[in-house]
């Protein structure tokens, strides 16, 4: 596969429920992102992994952990979640996080939507 | 902080026609780079355009461009000649020159695009 996939496209979970989100970048980035796409709502940006440290924490509740083993995943745990955490989650892989280049394009998976019950 | 406000909601726009949508953006920075993204029903948010705020020429793809007001603190795309693949959301972005991790986004206006 190429560019950035997301796994599950789709998922239900009750409040007590434990999953997690998947991503993985094919692109050789070294960056990678996690967006909350909610209706009517601006994209929020929740966390930053550059070369595999978390350089971004943007406020987000606790029940949302994230994960980046190497420059090519990065997982989000969810555990204890509320009904307004149903949203889209956006992953996201740049080159890298470098301050001043012009073409740090992102790169945007497809998304999950999940929805909390 | 820096804001971005699409203040159109919803836009529709016949086949072949040219549309156009708006966006505004405050900051006080002056470096800075500006972005517009379509995220089609199928979900994957991909990159139409990108103007960088020190260059005065408005940028162009294809049947894309921008008409870029830094003192107006404006940035709209207009699409000529629209095809029905150019139904989707539009997102308008703002990312700070020195500050490339974040993307700012507003919150969006949903093309239709009518045979």
């Amino acid at each position: 596969e190429t560019g950035v996939t997301q796994t599950p496209r789709h998922l239900v979970m009750g409040m007590t429920n434990k999953k997690s989100l998947k991503c993985e970048q094919h692109l050789g980035h070294n960056a990678m992102y996690w967006y909350k796409q909610s209706a009517k709502k601006p994209l929020e940006l929740m966390f930053v992994y550059n070369f595999k440290e978390q350089t971004e924490n943007n406020s987000v509740p606790s029940r949302f952990s994230p994960e980046c083993p190497n420059s090519s995943h990065l997982f989000l745990h969810l555990h204890t979640l509320q009904p307004e955490d149903s949203a889209l989650y956006l992953c996201a892989s740049s080159q890298d996080v470098v301050s001043g280049r012009p073409n740090n394009e992102q790169f945007f998976g497809p998304g999950t939507r999940l929805t909390v019950l | 902080a820096q804001t971005v406000t699409q203040s159109q909601p919803e836009m529709s726009v016949q086949e072949a026609e040219t549309v156009t949508l708006s966006c505004t953006y405050d900051t006080s920075e002056n470096n800075y780079y500006l972005f517009w993204y379509k995220q089609p029903p199928s979900r994957q948010m991909i990159l139409v355009i990108r103007q960088e705020a020190y260059k005065q020429q408005n940028a162009t793809e294809n049947r894309f461009s921008v008409n870029f007001q830094k003192a107006a603190k404006s940035f709209s795309l207009k699409i000529s000649d629209s095809q029905l693949g150019d139904t989707a959301m539009y997102f308008c972005a703002f990312m700070l020159r020195y500050n490339t991790d974040k993307l700012i986004f507003g919150t969006g206006t949903r093309l239709q695009v009518f045979p």
